[in-house]
């Protein structure tokens, strides 16, 4: 069980615009920066939006994140089928259990 | 450019150690700013972050598992090794480093991570 939790799985078909979201609570998403990971098969996890809402270089902006409250989302616009990845948010959280990052479960993103 | 690859062995039995070697380029474990941490994936689960080192050799680990793991650094090597004592077969997973820069803070994030490497624990 995931700390943060993500839908397992979302779709869309190209060109369409889809949205994937990471729900916390105050002792992560409520109080700190969210990150997004795309995870291409068999490739290792490449950072994909990083401080809620930025993206590194390289990045297209097809690909934003906002955050609310203890809540946050990213967007894919003008979706392609290179997109097709597991996508993961994360976060840092600090409770009683302890301080560290912590993750979503992932979500599989389908391009039909 | 900035890679990091993972080795060690694909298969441990229970209650032995596990040795991970994180082997990196394109960056210098000795200058100010920089870390490596290790994360792991179950299979199907979600990515659980265990400890991370930075340039000035202070170590943090995840609460869970403080007591079982181990990570150092041979600068000179570029590489940061994590040991996991007492290893079950639910720390079956694939095992991945990652670079963090400016340290163990909440505005810090994973910037390039290795491929991964598949540890599975079974006798």
């Amino acid at each position: 069980q995931s700390v943060l939790t993500q839908p397992p799985s979302a779709s869309g078909t190209p060109g369409q615009r889809v949205t994937i979201s990471c729900s916390g609570s105050s002792s992560n998403i409520g109080s700190n920066y969210v990150y997004w990971y795309q995870q291409l098969p068999g490739t290792a996890p490449k950072l994909l939006i990083y401080r809620n809402n930025q993206r590194p270089s390289g990045v297209p902006d097809r690909f934003s994140g906002s955050k609310s409250g203890t809540s946050a989302s990213l967007a894919i616009s003008g979706l392609r089928s290179e997109d097709e990845a597991d996508y993961y948010c994360a976060a840092w959280d600090d409770s009683l259990s302890g301080r560290g990052w912590v993750f979503g479960g992932g979500t599989k993103l389908t391009v039909l | 450019q900035v890679t990091l690859r993972e080795s060690g062995p694909a298969l441990v039995k229970p209650t032995q150690t596990l040795t991970l070697t994180c082997t990196f380029s394109g960056f210098s474990l000795s200058t100010s700013g920089m870390c490596v941490s290790w994360i792991r994936q179950p299979p199907g689960k979600a990515l659980e972050w265990l400890a991370l080192i930075d340039w000035d050799d202070d170590k943090y680990y995840s609460t869970s598992l403080k007591t079982r793991l181990t990570i150092s650094k041979d600068t000179s090597k570029n590489q940061v090794v994590l040991t996991m004592t007492n290893m079950d077969p639910v720390d079956t997973a694939t095992y991945y480093c990652a670079r963090i820069r400016g340290g163990y803070d909440p505005t810090n994030y994973f910037d390039y991570w290795g491929q991964g490497t598949l540890v599975t624990v079974s006798s």
